[in-house]
């Protein structure tokens, strides 16, 4: 059965305090790995996609990861206007879109 | 660029009725798709539609209906609502219907089953 989980589900951090989230994915042909920010009272907005094992892509203070089994989101210094869920979603071969429950980050000053 | 565009934010309906959400794609994507997000499930898929066809199906019962008209809004309708049924109710629209494709999410419907 096509799996999606991330840990932790809940972090808090002081800024500046860089850290990652884990994203495991089990799916039937991975056709990509996206990563998405979600603020309270919104829509998810896409941060990356990732394709293939070993596949780096970086943005501000985040950096994503992909191995054959998970996915990593570094997050290096981090400011408070970070604070917001990060989702994860694995796609599969048949094109279905299964998110991760997401991990909760709050960064206090 | 107007983004995605879902009507209602907020409703509140009683158990037993029926609920129409709908959502107007960003101009020039043809691929919609519906998910339902609560706190413990998170986001789960409900279908995705492409030039009017239903592409794709989560597994949720025939109580979930959807479906897309020839300018690529999107209405989902929920009968018979149960409270189990109350969540945020997201549509996302992509250009395209396969590949890795990114969403582009609106803010949702909050759907509240008293």
């Amino acid at each position: 059965e096509d799996q999606v989980t991330q840990s932790p589900e809940a972090l808090r951090l002081q800024e500046g305090e860089s850290s990652s989230l884990n994203c495991s994915y089990t799916v039937s042909g991975l056709r990509g790995l996206f990563w998405y920010r979600q603020d309270p009272g919104k829509g998810p907005e896409f941060l990356f996609t990732l394709y293939s094992a070993g596949e780096e892509k970086e943005k501000e203070r985040l950096k994503a990861t992909l191995t054959k089994k998970e996915s990593f989101l570094h997050i290096t210094a981090p400011k408070p206007e970070d604070s917001a869920t990060y989702l994860c979603a694995a796609q599969t071969n048949t094109d279905k879109l299964i998110f991760g429950t997401g991990t909760r980050l709050q960064v206090f000053p | 660029k107007a983004g995605v565009t879902q009507t209602p934010r907020y409703l509140i309906k009683t158990r037993g009725q029926q609920v129409t959400l709908s959502c107007s794609p960003i101009s020039g994507h043809r691929s919609v798709s519906w998910y339902q997000q609560t706190p413990g499930q998170g986001l789960q898929f409900l279908f995705e539609y492409f030039s009017e066809t239903q592409r794709n199906k989560g597994n949720f019962p025939g109580r979930f209906s959807g479906r897309q008209f020839s300018n690529s809004r999107s209405e989902m309708n929920v009968s018979t609502l149960e409270l189990g049924d109350s969540a945020l109710y997201l549509c996302a629209s992509s250009p395209m219907a396969t590949g890795a494709n990114v969403l582009t999410f609106g803010a949702g419907s909050r759907l509240t089953v008293l």
